[in-house]
Formats: structure tokens, C-alpha cells, sequence
């Protein structure tokens, strides 16, 4: 696609249940993020891949939550146990170089609400 | 700890003034600094990339600036439209440390017809 396609959109979920983000980034893009963004609060960076490369995990929050990268295109973050303060929107992002050389593209956002 | 700050918090003018955004950094060891708009319920749309060896950066009605040794850029928007009614952020690469851009609070601005 012509630009980084997130889903779902929105998600409403229980506490405790598991839940799966997806982030297609655009065609060619090697780097591909991960960011929080809490109602009244700024982005925050959860994870990185930049090509084959181990991710930077830094930013994750807990072990609660985890994301992949399969075949250096698709990326799924995955939060298990949901708690409330999980509920934000989520934010994917691709480059097309280096995380210190290239312009981001970000996604429309997942939405997600933790009763 | 990099720090971005973004001030004012909100703005608002009245149609066809410029204005300026101004974001703040801690530490001057970056390698760019990118602006972005937001608008409600949306993703991020990148506005500007200015790379730590540029000074400027212009497209259409904006023009960012950046002065590392003060730790400081500005985004001048030039004739206001109602359209550029969004939240602004700014974002540093930090060269130290995590791979990861650091992001202001955000400016949010509305432009009153």
C-alpha cells in the first residue's frame, strides 16, 4: 500500500485477555517502530527493527508485552494480561533507512480500550 | 536524559498571521530533528526532517529551523488557514543512547477563520 496500514483501528477489550496489534509498513522500509501514546501524555517508544537485526527493546513496558517481525515486512505487537493503563493508542512507523538518517512515516493508529 | 520541550501548549490565532512553534532539546547531540501535525483521532503526518548538518528546512508555507548549540528549533508557519489546525510535535534522534526519536508534549494550535 501507499502508506503504513495498522489494525484493528479500534479495540475494546477485557481486562486479562490477550490482544495482537498488526503494522504493515510501507514497501521497502527497513525500520519499523512501535510507539505509545496515552491520552494528555507524549509518544513513547516501545520497540525498534530495523532489518535483520535484533530489535531494540528498550521501551517495552513490561513483559507483558512483546512484538515480532516476520520476514522483515509485517509486525505484530502482542499484549498479554491487558491491564487499563494498556488503554492508548498505538502507533507503528516505518523508514526507509537507519533510525538516525530517515524520515518517519507513521500509521493511523490502533485504539485500544481496556475495561 | 533528553528532554523535548514544546511551547505554548495550545495557540491560537486569528486567520492569514504567521506564527512560530518552538521546541527545546537538553542534549545538542543529535542527528536530526523532525516535525510533525497530528490531527484529532489521526497518526502522526512528518512535516520537516532537518539533519544535525542543516540549518533549515522549507516546504510550501513552513520553514523549520534548527540551532543545536542552544538546543532549539522552531517551525514558522506563514500565512495561517484554518487547515493547519492540528497538534505539532517535534522529535529529536538522539545520538547517545536508545534508537529512538524523542517527542515533545505537542503544540496544539488552532487557526480561527
Amino acid at each position: 500500500g501507499a502508506g503504513v496500514s495498522q489494525s484493528p483501528s479500534n479495540k475494546v477489550t477485557e481486562k486479562g485477555k490477550d490482544v495482537e496489534l498488526r503494522c504493515d509498513p510501507i514497501s521497502g522500509h527497513t525500520a519499523l517502530y512501535w510507539y505509545r501514546q496515552s491520552l494528555g501524555q507524549g509518544l513513547e517508544f516501545l520497540i525498534y527493527f530495523q532489518g535483520n537485526s535484533a530489535p531494540d527493546k528498550s521501551g517495552l513496558p513490561s513483559d507483558r508485552f512483546s512484538a515480532e517481525r516476520t520476514g522483515g515486512s509485517v509486525s505484530t505487537l502482542t499484549i498479554q494480561r491487558t491491564q487499563q493503563e494498556d488503554s492508548a493508542v498505538y502507533l507503528c512507523a516505518s523508514s526507509l533507512g537507519r533510525w538516525n538518517t530517515g524520515e518517519l512515516f507513521f500509521g493511523e493508529g490502533s485504539r485500544l480500550t481496556v475495561l | 536524559k533528553q528532554e523535548v520541550t514544546q511551547i505554548p501548549a495550545a495557540l491560537s490565532v486569528p486567520e492569514g498571521e504567521n506564527l512560530v512553534l518552538n521546541c527545546s532539546f537538553t542534549d545538542s547531540a543529535i542527528y536530526n530533528l523532525q516535525w510533525f501535525r497530528q490531527d484529532p483521532g489521526k497518526g502522526l503526518t512528518s512535516l520537516l526532517l532537518i539533519q544535525s548538518s542543516q540549518r533549515e528546512q522549507t516546504s510550501g508555507r513552513l520553514n523549520a529551523s534548527l540551532d543545536k548549540s542552544s538546543g532549539r528549533s522552531t517551525l514558522y508557519i506563514a500565512a495561517s488557514q484554518p487547515g493547519d489546525s492540528a497538534t505539532y510535535l517535534c522529535a529529536a534522534t538522539l545520538i547517545q543512547g536508545a534508537q529512538k526519536l524523542v517527542f515533545g508534549q505537542g503544540t496544539r494550535l488552532t487557526i480561527n477563520p
